[in-house]
């Protein structure tokens, strides 16, 4: 089946430490998202790629780091200059161009405490 | 700069009722696409309903409609004979068109369903 494939799904992190989400992709899109969710609150773009070797920050980039080597893997690294990088973490992926039908789909999340 | 609003952070309704989650966005735009997702405890985020603002007629999907109305730039969610399952958070979503890969959420209504 085509789908959207997060892991881990629980990470836990030492303060000062760099960890990487891994998000893998089997649905031939173009383009991935990472996104950040708050407890209660909605969803901010972090950072997001058209192609491969290609991508722009989004409006929480800061302390984020991504890249885009295959078209099928988006991984986003939480450095330790990101300050409060506890939270819950989603990937999404969507069609570029014409055969688009819009939307974004989604993987199951990550979810990531700072201890 | 697009934004999108929902103003009913919470909402209840009782089993079997019907229910309406409100949306309003700001575009200059003519052309672009809408989308209501659910976001049960699960916290995988599932597409509802899409509508595409050439589209005059609203978009339904069995329990789900839409009233779109694009003058005043309103995308309403009804959700009828509610069920215990359909309670999760909400949320209205905004993409400007095919070639334009920024999507932009609204902060979600949480949705309780009473039995």
């Amino acid at each position: 089946d085509g789908g959207i494939t997060q892991s881990p799904k629980y990470l836990f992190r030492k303060e000062g430490q760099n960890v990487t989400l891994s998000c893998e992709q089997n649905l031939n899109h173009d383009a991935m998202y990472w996104y950040r969710q708050d407890p209660g609150q909605g969803l901010r773009l972090i950072y997001y790629s058209q192609i491969v070797n290609d991508f722009q920050k989004g409006d929480i980039a800061e302390g984020y780091s991504v890249s885009r080597e295959k078209k099928e893997s988006f991984p986003l690294t939480v450095t330790s200059a990101q300050k409060n990088p506890t939270a819950f973490y989603l990937c999404a992926s969507s069609i570029v161009g014409q055969a688009s039908t819009g939307e974004l789909f989604f993987g199951e999340g990550s979810r990531l405490t700072v201890l | 700069a697009q934004t999108v609003t929902q103003s009913q952070p919470e909402m209840s309704v009782q089993e079997a009722e019907t229910v309406t989650l409100s949306c309003t966005y700001d575009t200059s735009e003519s052309d672009y696409y809408l989308f209501w997702y659910k976001q049960p405890p699960s916290r995988q985020m599932i597409l509802v309903i899409r509508q595409e603002a050439y589209k005059q007629q609203n978009a339904t999907e069995n329990r789900f409609s839409v009233n779109f109305q694009k003058a005043a730039k309103s995308f309403s969610l009804k959700i009828s004979d509610s069920q215990l399952g359909d309670a999760a958070m909400y949320f209205c979503a905004y993409r400007r068109g095919y070639n334009f890969n920024k999507f932009y959420f609204g902060s979600g209504t949480k949705l309780n369903v009473k039995p």
